[in-house]
């Protein structure tokens, strides 16, 4: 039930792009995008929804392939407050209003 | 205005002892919920809450009992707590999310260690 996300980890220099990926085994009907810094709360980033639609983050992109249940976070000339830990949530699982998180994907961008 | 606040921030306490973390959201959303991240970083949802009561119960302990005296407050009292029970504990909020996509707020956590 819980998806699953790829990489564990990234470590990038200012301005490299990177991709993390997010897959579930259940249909999804949109996937959520989180950012937590070290020590702090999750952060929303964006919501992808069936048919295209997203709702979030100006400088980061991300796609949702309703088909294959796949979503990908897409970070593009990396900044170093792009720092953190990236979790993929998927909005109620097994028709309960719940979000489910995948174990979450390590950034560091370093200088 | 904080959205999501819950207190303490922080809690040491040692095995066997029965504590409490409070949580409080303004920004008028059905549902709550708590979450536990453990060490390896992993959010795990324990319990949600719409409109006071108890939708879902992740197979938590019963010694983990949340309440819910109105829907702007989820409050989580934990007995007899154990060396596993550290962990740092979350408190959120949303709009249903069966019926209008909308994110959910975190408070700032709670990090519990118990010795």
């Amino acid at each position: 039930q819980q998806p699953v996300q790829s990489p564990q980890a990234v470590i990038l220099r200012e301005g490299e792009d990177a991709v993390i990926n997010c897959s579930s085994s259940k249909a999804l009907y949109s996937v959520h995008w989180y950012r937590q810094k070290h020590g702090e709360a999750p952060v929303f980033l964006m919501i992808l929804l069936k048919g295209g639609e997203q709702k979030g983050h100006e400088k980061i992109s991300a796609s949702f392939n309703e088909k294959k249940q796949q979503s990908s976070l897409y970070l593009t000339a990396s900044q170093l407050s792009y720092s953190g830990t990236y979790f993929c949530g998927t909005p109620f699982s097994g028709g309960y209003n719940k979000l489910i998180f995948g174990a979450g994907t390590r950034l560091a961008v370093h200088p | 205005d904080t959205a999501v606040s819950q207190t303490p921030k922080y809690l040491v306490t040692q095995m066997g002892n029965d504590k409490s973390i409070k949580c409080e959201q303004n920004l008028g959303h059905d549902t709550m919920y708590w979450y536990k991240q453990d060490s390896k970083k992993f959010l795990k949802i324990m319990f949600s809450y719409n409109n006071k009561e108890l939708i879902i119960n992740e197979t938590v302990p019963n010694r983990f009992s949340p309440k819910s005296p109105d829907k702007a407050h989820l409050n989580l009292h934990i007995n007899s707590l154990e060396l596993g029970d550290s962990a740092v504990y979350f408190c959120a909020s949303s709009q249903d999310l069966r019926r209008s996509y909308t994110e959910a707020f975190f408070g700032q956590g709670t990090r519990l260690t118990v010795v």
